[in-house]
């Protein structure tokens, strides 16, 4: 059975850069109709998609956040990550790594594995 | 930007009652949409696809509906596990893919 796992720093500094790592295990990464993706929750509030990668590292981005952020994927180590540049307190949140799955719509997709969220606290 | 809207924000339901939870698309996303739940402290579950498909293990009292711009989310005779926060997103037209902002269900 698939399962995620997040790793991040917990806390940081406004004007930092974050990087968080998910680890991917009980299956493969290299799978043709599956994308893997960051989404956050502010405290209190809603989901945010952010990015997206294919194994073969084609992304995808959020445009509100596309300049300051980057997915890459190992998918040999069944390892991605994200890198985010000069936080606030509005990324504040829970991080979640999810496996997106190709719906009927070819290049479509919805998020059937999550794990289970690290949260991100941004203080000086 | 496709933006989706939940409504209500909030619903109050007695135990063993049925509920419908609404959520709309400001622009058609045919039935390429999906609903979550989730928990306090826990991750999203994903409980339907393509609007109306229920995930694996997902129990036969959820069930989804609509397309277009208009969808819903039904749960009947609710359980007390059911009380939770309800998300729908759409995966039609992106980036980027968005959600609503939630329906809570509570006691």
């Amino acid at each position: 059975q698939l399962q995620l796992q997040e790793s991040g720093p917990g806390l940081l500094q406004p004007s930092e850069t974050l990087t968080l790592m998910c680890n991917v295990s009980g299956g493969s990464m290299s799978t043709t109709n599956h994308f893997w993706a960051w989404i956050r929750q502010p405290p209190g509030k809603g989901l945010e998609w952010i990015a997206s990668t294919h194994y073969t590292g084609t992304t995808y981005y959020n445009p509100s956040l596309k300049s300051r952020v980057t997915i890459s994927v190992a998918p040999s180590r069944n390892q991605f990550s994200l890198k985010m540049t000069s936080v606030t307190a509005a990324d504040a949140g829970v991080y979640y790594c999810a496996r997106g799955i190709e719906a009927d719509k070819a290049w479509s997709y919805y998020f059937d594995v999550w794990g289970r969220g690290t949260v991100l606290t941004v203080s000086s | 930007e496709t933006v989706m809207t939940q409504s209500p924000g909030t619903l109050s339901v007695f135990p063993g009652k049925r509920v419908t939870l609404s959520c709309r698309a400001s622009q058609s996303v045919g039935t390429n949409l999906a609903w979550y739940q989730q928990k306090p402290g826990q991750a999203p579950r994903l409980l339907i696809y393509s609007a109306s498909t229920r995930a694996t293990g997902i129990p036969a009292r959820f069930s989804g509906g609509g397309s277009g711009t208009e969808f819903t989310l039904t749960i009947t005779s609710l359980q007390s596990e059911d009380f939770a926060i309800y998300y729908c997103q759409q995966y039609d037209s992106w980036p980027p893919l968005t959600f609503g902002g939630g329906t809570k269900v509570e006691i």
